[in-house]
């Protein structure tokens, strides 16, 4: 399996930039895609193909990389978008990383 | 809109069977697979496999198989999943999702809540 490893927690303050990266155990391509889940809820769909935005998705949000080291950055954060997000890979079978918390500053 | 609901939450004594439900609508359901993934505290987000649900052809994570029994209902535009010999390490969130391609999930249902507990 691949394994994507994530930091399980990040900090910020509303107006500034969140940058959550993933780490792949071997190289998926752009085949990355990043969801939002927040608390009691199922996970949202934010980015897909490494870059693409998903429909309805704000374009403060974007995404980064290929190979195994993909970005997610959020600029700037605001308060509706403390959640946990998590990375998964479509190159061999479907892994999720173990989500990253995005926490207030 | 697309939505996908799925049915209450269940809870099962250990060697038990259940049966969860996730129906489709806003969308041409044969015109899309349904995948299920697995949600828990300690493991996270885990892949259990998906339905072709035009031809009802599966396909499993290595890891579910024996546990997991992917079937579809055409007429009703429903999907389901069977947990079979019920162990505590199968308590958990199940969610039904709609894959793009095979590669992402564009919509997923609430979720299933799963207890086994003796």
């Amino acid at each position: 399996d691949i394994v994507l490893t994530q930091s399980p927690a990040l900090a910020v303050s509303l107006g500034q930039r969140a940058t959550i990266s993933c780490r792949a155990s071997e190289s998926v391509r752009s085949s990355m895609h990043w969801y939002q889940q927040k608390s009691g809820q199922q996970p949202k769909l934010l980015i897909y193909g490494a870059s693409n935005l998903a429909s309805g998705v704000p374009a403060r949000f974007s995404g980064s990389g290929s190979g195994t080291d993909f970005t997610f950055t959020i600029d700037p954060v605001e308060a509706d978008d403390i959640a946990t997000y998590y990375c998964q890979q479509s190159r061999n079978d479907r892994t999720f990383g173990g989500g990253t918390k995005l926490e207030l500053k | 809109q697309v939505q996908l609901q799925q049915s209450g939450a269940e809870l099962a004594k250990p060697g038990s069977s259940v049966k969860i439900s996730c129906k489709a609508s806003g969308y041409t359901f044969t015109s899309y697979d349904i995948s299920w993934i697995k949600q828990t505290t300690g493991q996270g987000l885990e892949y259990i496999g998906y339905i072709n649900t035009g031809s009802g052809g599966t396909y499993y994570n290595e890891k579910f198989k024996g546990k997991a029994t992917l079937t579809v209902d055409k007429s009703s535009s429903t999907a389901f999943m069977q947990l079979s010999s019920l162990t505590p390490e199968d308590t958990a969130v199940y969610y039904c999702a709609r894959p793009i391609l095979g590669r992402y999930f564009d919509f997923w249902g609430p979720g299933t809540m799963v207890t086994v507990s003796s």
